[in-house]
């Protein structure tokens, strides 16, 4: 089947510094990838929509000057919390699809800052 | 816009026993439905999905009908196994690729 890495599976970093979060699909190319972030206990949100060479659409309330999205490859979309902030510690997830069909999630990253 | 309401968890069960996770949604248009099931450690997987009223989604096990009166698509088992332990996500689907998720129910079968 469709696998979707994300690396790192967790990270700690400290308030203000910034983090990239990579997603990859390993075995198919990804016109659209999503990111979304879980709260404990919480659903997955959408955060932002991304296709490969063009910018991504970010959902109302997502600052997308703190998380920069690039989606440069067919193969690869990178989530860059910047200047973060203990708040944005959470789990962040992203999935990928080819062009129609089913979506195929990462394993997530575990994102805790101190 | 569009929602997802999901039975509140977790639920904890014997194996073999009967499952139903209810699941009602809020959506404009025609939307498909989806359960994903995220086992411990792994991303979410779809275990089984309804693209329009009346389609009944089924895999492993697992069935799931597209109740459009009811705005419904509950989840059932007849008899679940402790290898069905996992959180288990409802979701709603737009043509675009867009998913709106449930808030997860967590299920857990004891031997």
């Amino acid at each position: 089947g469709a696998v979707v890495s994300q690396h790192p599976s967790w990270v700690i970093c400290k308030s203000g510094t910034s983090v990239k979060i990579e997603c990859r699909s390993l075995d198919f190319q990804a016109t659209t990838m999503f990111w979304y972030r879980q709260f404990p206990k919480q659903s997955l949100m959408l955060m932002a929509t991304s296709n490969e060479g063009s910018k991504a659409t970010y959902e109302q309330g997502v600052e997308k000057d703190k998380f920069l999205i690039n989606h440069a490859s067919l193969t690869l979309s990178t989530l860059t919390v910047t200047s973060a902030h203990p708040e944005d510690s959470s789990f962040y997830i992203c999935s990928a699809r080819p062009s129609e069909g089913e979506q195929f999630f990462g394993p997530g990253t575990r994102l805790t800052v101190l | 816009g569009n929602s997802v309401t999901q039975m509140e968890g977790p639920v904890t069960l014997s194996e073999e026993a009967f499952l139903t996770i209810n699941c009602t949604y809020t959506a404009t248009g025609y939307p498909s439905l989806f359960w994903y099931v995220q086992y411990p450690g792994e991303g979410l997987q779809l275990l089984l999905k309804a693209t329009k009223a009346d389609d009944k989604g089924s895999n492993k096990g697992f069935e799931a009908t597209y109740r459009k009166e009811t705005t419904s698509f509950h989840l059932e088992k007849g008899s679940v196994q402790v290898s069905d332990s996992a959180v288990y996500f409802c979701a709603l689907g737009t043509s675009y690729g867009k998913l709106t998720f449930g808030q997860g129910t967590i299920l857990t079968v004891h031997p």
